[in-house]
């Protein structure tokens, strides 16, 4: 059975620019989470789509934004980006609303110049 | 509002030795789960272990295993024969029973010395 899938691996963007991460959740797989990971934050949790609601937003600005497709796939996107948003993104999937485990892809390295 | 809290930044482990890593945790909710998960250089967020609050008994999974004190809010992680494949950061995390959001502590760096 196939992973959760996080495109691109890698990404490099200029500061002021916008960006689209996607992930693709295990099949069967209704709830995605997104989260950043930085060496001076830590894993911080941005929010949680469960068929194609956002069900749960932590405490980023709006410039952090994402959605949900019928097929569960989701996107996040970050507008007008900022060196600090370089960072690890890493989507979670799960297989309900409230399910024991939430599977990792391995994330997207987006590095803001 | 929920936190977990890592006071070991790093670890070192003979191999075949056994290592516990600590976590403890603040809540007010009665409903919750505990993980421990494992990330290697690769980055990719691995499940280790999970523990339902509700259940006493303590959540095994082959090498590694669990003490949870729900009163006392701790959550130590125990890992018997430890291998070199061991070595990774290893994140302590709560969720609530009703969300799928994540609360990660700041991470133990293990390292598993030949």
């Amino acid at each position: 059975k196939a992973g959760v899938t996080q495109t691109p691996r890698y990404l490099i963007k200029t500061r002021g620019q916008q960006v689209t991460l996607s992930c693709s959740p295990i099949s069967g797989h209704r709830s995605v989470s997104w989260y950043q990971q930085t060496p001076g934050q830590g894993l911080q949790f941005l929010f949680e789509y469960f068929s194609e609601t956002q069900r749960n937003k932590g405490n980023f600005p709006g410039r952090f934004s994402g959605r949900q497709f019928s097929n569960s796939r989701s996107e996040m996107n970050v507008s007008t980006l900022e060196l600090g948003d370089s960072a690890l993104y890493l989507c979670a999937s799960s297989i309900s609303g409230t399910g024991l485990e939430a599977f990792f892809g391995q994330g997207t390295r987006l590095t803001v110049v | 509002a929920q936190t977990v809290t890592q006071s070991q930044p790093e670890m070192s482990v003979q191999e075949a030795e056994t290592v516990t890593l600590s976590c403890t945790y603040d809540t007010s909710e009665s409903d919750y789960y505990l993980f421990w998960y494992k990330q290697p250089p690769s980055r990719q967020m691995i499940l280790v272990i999970r523990q339902e609050a509700y259940k006493q008994q303590n959540a095994t999974e082959n090498r590694f295993s669990v003490n949870f004190q729900k009163a006392a809010k701790s959550f130590s992680l125990k890992i018997s024969d430890s291998q070199l494949g061991d070595a990774a950061m290893y994140f302590c995390a709560y969720r609530e029973g009703a969300t799928n959001k994540l609360i990660f502590g700041t991470g133990t760096l293990l390292a598993v010395q030949p």
